[in-house]
């Protein structure tokens, strides 16, 4: 079956600007999962989705990030104002069911570019 | 809070030389995954420990889980440029979100 894809996978935008993230989960992976990872860097948990559900928001950089997602599935992580700083690559995962324990599934990314 | 360290950043080797890659947590471990990631590439789940002293071997790969569980290597036995890549540690403990280490960057040097 198909793997978690994201779009775009490329973003190129202008400091100040919204951009939005997309990701489509494995079907049927109940458990979701946003990263970031900073050139040369390692990845950097944001937010998990239990079903529709985050608990713990506790990750997200600032409250110029969000994330949502709906009907079980596809997920949008949603950056305002974009600062130049937010440049990275954006890793969704999925996995069967949320736990630490569980592999996570990742997507190819998304390469964000604040200029 | 929980830190996980992972060390060296980078390693260059002579293809058919052994590597290894060391990960460190601050605090007790539930679990730890090891990831690898090829270059422009996404992670990909390659193995969990769960079990203190825990040893797994795939391949060439030999994976241990320290008696303390608190940190964790990676050997690769004779090294082929497939192997070519950063490798993640990743850990979690029972209530805490998951912590990735910086990765190891492997180049193999033909």
């Amino acid at each position: 079956g198909a793997g978690v894809s994201q779009s775009p996978s490329n973003k190129v935008t202008e400091k100040g600007k919204d951009v939005e993230l997309r990701c489509d989960p494995i079907s049927g992976h109940t458990a979701l999962y946003w990263y970031r990872q900073r050139l040369g860097q390692g990845l950097e948990f944001l937010i998990y989705f239990q079903g529709n559900s985050a608990p713990d928001k506790s990750g997200l950089p600032s409250d110029r990030f969000s994330a949502e997602r709906t009907g079980e599935s596809v997920s949008t992580l949603t950056i305002q104002r974009t600062q130049q700083e937010d440049s990275a690559v954006y890793l969704c995962a999925s996995s069967l069911f949320f736990s630490w324990s569980y592999e996570q599934y990742f997507g190819p990314g998304t390469r964000l570019t604040v200029t | 809070g929980q830190q996980v360290m992972q060390i060296p950043q980078y390693q260059h080797v002579q293809e058919g030389e052994d590597f290894t890659t060391y990960c460190n947590s601050s605090t007790t471990l539930s679990n730890i995954q090891w990831y690898k990631q090829r270059p422009g590439g996404h992670p990909v789940f390659l193995i969990q420990l769960v079990k203190s002293g825990e040893v797994k071997k795939q391949k060439r790969l030999t994976f241990q889980f320290g008696e303390a569980k608190k940190n964790s290597s990676l050997h690769i036995t004779a090294t082929q440029t497939t192997d070519v890549g950063t490798y993640f540690c990743a850990g979690s403990d029972r209530d805490d979100k998951i912590i990735f280490g910086k990765g190891t960057r492997l180049h193999i040097l033909p």
